[in-house]
């Protein structure tokens, strides 16, 4: 089945500075890939997703890439915030199995102001 | 609309005692997720379903039972439950189109001592 590493597990960085979070998959079939964010005492949520048919996509400050040759991908956050404090998990699953999904073991981002 | 309701928030079992986990959802989603999140794990798709009367067991299903009779409720029971069972729970939900986002409950931190 998929396997899904992420590092680092914890991430800090001055406010302004920008963060990026990475993760490698082992299973060549899964084509989606989400992010989430959750913070403290709530559910994840999502903050952005690719495809495997696109290379990157973006939303504001955050963006993602996939390297699907290396199988892996990752998440960059430009201009960072203390807002954008939180628990980071990535996940990657085949769109045509019941949008299931196999996590990240998460990473701890703190913005220091 | 409320999203994606879970109940109890909080429970401390007994060794060998039994509990049923309630998850609501008012957006007429049809597939709906149990998870489970450990420090430094993740989360792990415990029993998933894709429509009304329909489960299908996840990642780490052992210990564990659902039911889906109506389309906005899933039940997670632990028949007996046991110490490796403490955890936080969360429940999800998505629409029927493949890569929906999946929109998570608040969680249940469960204690079993």
């Amino acid at each position: 089945g998929e396997n899904v590493e992420q590092h680092p597990s914890t991430l800090s960085v001055q406010e302004g500075d920008s963060a990026v979070i990475k993760c490698t998959y082992s299973d060549s079939a899964s084509n989606y890939f989400p992010w989430y964010k959750q913070e403290l005492g709530k559910g994840p949520q999502l903050i952005i997703d690719i495809r495997s048919n696109v290379g990157e996509k973006k939303d504001q400050r955050i963006a993602v890439t996939l390297n699907k040759t290396a199988k892996h991908f990752s998440l960059h956050i430009t201009e960072t915030q203390p807002e954008d404090s939180a628990v980071y998990f990535c996940a990657a699953g085949r769109l045509e199995y019941g949008n299931k999904l196999v996590f990240g073991a998460g990473t701890i981002l703190r913005v220091k102001s | 609309n409320a999203g994606v309701t879970q109940t109890p928030k909080f429970r401390v079992l007994k060794t060998g005692q039994s509990m049923t986990l309630l998850c609501a959802q008012d957006m007429n989603h049809e597939y709906m997720y149990w998870y489970r999140q450990d420090p430094g794990m993740g989360l792990r798709l415990i029993h998933y379903s894709v429509g009304e009367g329909t489960t299908a067991k996840g990642e780490v299903p052992d210990g564990y039972n659902v039911s889906r009779l109506k389309k906005q409720n899933f039940l997670l029971g632990l028949e007996s439950a046991a110490p490796s069972q403490t955890s936080v729970y969360f429940c999800a939900s998505s629409y029927l189109r493949q890569g929906d986002e999946q929109y998570f409950g608040p969680g249940t931190r469960l204690t079993v001592t």
